[in-house]
């Protein structure tokens, strides 16, 4: 079964900062990886996806790496705000097709940024 | 990217009622959707994916008598809460997975989530 854990939980950064976020993985075998963030009381916002032949995807201040075969992937904010505060959440797609397709959750980062 | 309504984002109800959220892909066909359900400080926890066409499948735990879900076409699914009571209180979150035209990535999006609160 995958299971897929974050780290740190909570993070608080003053503003300007650089910070990683980590997500790993138990199981390799998957198709692709989303990266999320969630505000409070907000649904989640579609960030990044990494198929799973990708190494890395880049929007804006944010890239995203993945190592399959290590199980992970990491989430870099450049030049943080206080805008970027919020829960990330990064998921996994196993390989398969239909309704057996369903995505696994890590645990989450909430983030901080600070004037 | 792609956007997901779902409607309404807030409701109030009397125990015992029933209470019917949608969920829309708005510019994308959503060849299969998702229905979780979110407690507070926790990750959401699916409760059924759907296909459009064809019955839910339901998570185990998940009573499919008293959460009815609905595909009825590529860009619209419901949930209906049958008989609510308060420990049906929570975050109600869909989420829809199709091709993008010229993507193709199977990417999935989330609605801004429905806010189920059972007096």
């Amino acid at each position: 079964k995958q299971e897929v854990t974050q780290i740190p939980a909570a993070l608080s950064v003053p503003e300007g900062e650089n910070l990683v976020l980590n997500c790993s993985f138990t199981d390799s075998a998957i198709y692709n990886l989303q990266w999320f963030r969630q505000d409070p009381g907000k649904g989640l916002t579609s960030l990044l996806l990494i198929q799973s032949s990708q190494r890395e995807q880049t929007s804006g201040r944010l890239n995203a790496s993945l190592d399959k075969s290590s199980g992970r992937s990491t989430l870099y904010i450049a030049a943080s705000q206080p805008g970027d505060s919020a829960t990330y959440l990064c998921a996994v797609r196993p390989v398969g097709t239909g309704t057996a397709s369903k995505l696994t959750f890590g645990t989450g980062t909430r983030l901080q940024v600070t004037l | 990217g792609a956007v997901v309504s779902q409607h309404p984002s807030r409701v109030i109800c009397k125990s015992g009622t029933s209470v019917k959220i949608e969920c829309r892909s708005l510019d994308f066909q959503a060849t299969t959707m998702f229905w979780y359900r979110q407690f507070p400080k926790q990750s959401l926890m699916l409760m059924a994916t759907s296909n459009e066409g064809s019955k839910a499948t339901y998570e185990q735990g998940v009573e499919k008598d008293k959460f009815l879900i609905n595909h009825a076409s590529l860009t619209l699914s419901t949930l209906t809460v049958t008989s609510a009571h308060p420990e049906d209180s929570s975050f109600y979150i869909c989420s829809a997975r199709g091709d993008l035209a010229g993507g193709g990535r199977n990417e999935q999006f989330f609605g801004p989530g429905t806010r189920l609160t059972v007096l």
